[in-house]
């Protein structure tokens, strides 16, 4: 059965604050990881991912992928308020492109 | 700005009425859509795959005379909840590939549609 667990599923910080969110899969078929913001409504994409040990970047967002340990990591730095929301996971998976598995995220809140 | 419509945003309907969900490609065409559903406090799970001019795949689980997917053009896929129960009730989104698909294009979610069924 394909799994995609993300932790922690809850995290409270200060503005400032340096925050590292986890995810682990094990699907058939993997093709990418993907991260995604989720505020009040639809997801927005963050990143994705599909070679091992290559960083990407945004601004203070940053992700990696160890297709070793079947994880990745999302960093944000120096988290401002409007970094609050739902942050999920999902792994691309399968013969069709776009099937994606979800982690049931973790609810990120920054306090001022 | 946003690259899949979704209409409506929230519907409100009684129990064993129908409700029609409609995704839209902005500026691009899709052949694939894809149809998730979110209840409180959980994850996004994917119901299905539409496909242009053909039938949907439906996931494991999913009821397909319940869940009717319709993607008659290439911008256009339309979710059909038929005989709503209060069970139904959720946040319905759907996804498209922005470009032709492949590796490195990701998707693109609407704004969902939540179904309040009463």
């Amino acid at each position: 059965e394909d799994k995609v667990v993300q932790s922690p599923l809850s995290l409270v910080v200060h503005e400032g604050d340096t925050v590292t969110l986890n995810c682990s899969y094990e699907v058939t078929n993997f093709r990418s990881l993907l991260w995604y913001k989720q505020e009040k409504k639809a997801p927005t994409f963050l990143f994705m991912l599909t070679s091992s040990g290559i960083e990407k970047k945004s601004g203070r967002l940053s992700s990696i992928l160890d297709k070793k340990e079947l994880s990745s990591i999302l960093n944000i730095t120096a988290t401002q308020t409007g970094d609050s929301a739902i942050y999920l996971c999902a792994a691309d998976r399968g013969s069709t492109l776009g099937r994606l598995y979800f982690g049931r995220g973790t609810q990120l809140t920054v306090w001022p | 700005g946003a690259v899949v419509s979704q209409h409506p945003s929230w519907v409100i309907c009684k129990s064993g009425t129908s409700v029609k969900i409609e995704c839209r490609s902005l500026d691009f065409q899709a052949t694939t859509m894809f149809w998730y559903r979110q209840f409180p406090k959980q994850s996004l799970m994917l119901m299905a795959t539409s496909n242009e001019g053909s039938k949907a795949t439906y996931e494991q689980g999913v009821e397909k005379d319940k869940f009717l997917i319709n993607h008659a053009s290439l911008t256009l896929s339309t979710l059909t909840v038929t005989s709503a129960h209060p069970e139904d009730s959720s946040f319905y989104i759907c996804s498209a590939f922005r470009d032709r698909g492949g590796y490195n294009s990701p998707l693109h979610f609407g704004n969902g549609t939540r179904l309040t069924v009463t």
